[in-house]
């Protein structure tokens, strides 16, 4: 089966500047998320979509950071203005339900200077 | 709040030994537990899940425990090879049985 496909796949922005990045998950996956790993830490959870609906974004920082799933397939991650701190590899997963193992994309890395 | 702990950051090893990965957690308790590995540039891959009315998964060269009164889980490689080298995650489903929260990770080296 084809894997979860994320694009581009690395971004450099200057601070104050717009990004999205892009999400297509395996066929027939319901759940997709969308992780932010900063350089030595694990992944944190940003949002969590169940086919269109958000199921949670309570870490998902609202005031810049949004997301979408428009009919429950593909997702976009979109940050309005980027901070340094945002500096990170943002990671699209997706999973059969949500207590099903996840399979994750590759990453954006995303660089803002 | 939930928090998890990978008791160490990077773990070296000699080829044919066996790595322990220790995954340490707190203040819930979880359905199962999930380890990923994750190489340099590439997202993590499932390894195995474990529930919590099992004590004990294998897979291959891999074992896992999850003991619930420590709240601990232990991954094994056993019999360890250079391409075992990589960061492993363990990875616990939150509270509201949603959504897995990710602990730091520890690097594994495996000299040859």
């Amino acid at each position: 089966e084809a894997g979860v496909a994320q694009s581009p796949r690395y971004k450099i922005i200057e601070k104050r500047q717009s990004v999205a990045f892009w999400c297509n998950p395996i066929s027939g996956h319901a759940t997709l998320y969308w992780y932010q790993q900063i350089l030595g830490q694990g992944p944190k959870l940003l949002i969590q979509f169940q086919n269109n609906g958000v199921v949670d974004d309570s870490q998902l920082p609202k005031d810049r950071f949004s997301a979408e799933r428009l009919k429950g397939v593909d997702s976009t991650l979109k940050i309005q203005p980027a901070k340094l701190e945002d500096s990170a590899v943002y990671l699209c997963a997706s999973s059969f339900d949500s207590n099903s193992p996840l399979h994750f994309g590759n990453g954006t890395r995303l660089t803002v200077t | 709040s939930q928090k998890i702990e990978q008791n160490s950051e990077a773990l070296n090893i000699q080829e044919g030994k066996t790595a322990t990965l220790t995954c340490n957690y707190t203040n819930y308790s979880p359905a199962y537990l999930q380890w990923y590995r994750q190489d340099p540039g590439r997202g993590p891959v499932f390894l195995l899940l474990i529930r919590e009315n099992e004590k004990e998964k294998r897979k291959e060269r891999l074992k896992v425990t999850f003991d619930t009164t420590l709240k601990q889980s232990l991954f094994h490689i056993t019999a360890s090879q250079p391409a075992d080298s990589a960061t492993y995650l363990c990875a616990l489903v939150n509270q509201a049985g949603t959504a897995l929260i990710f602990g730091k990770g520890t690097t594994l080296s495996v000299s040859s």
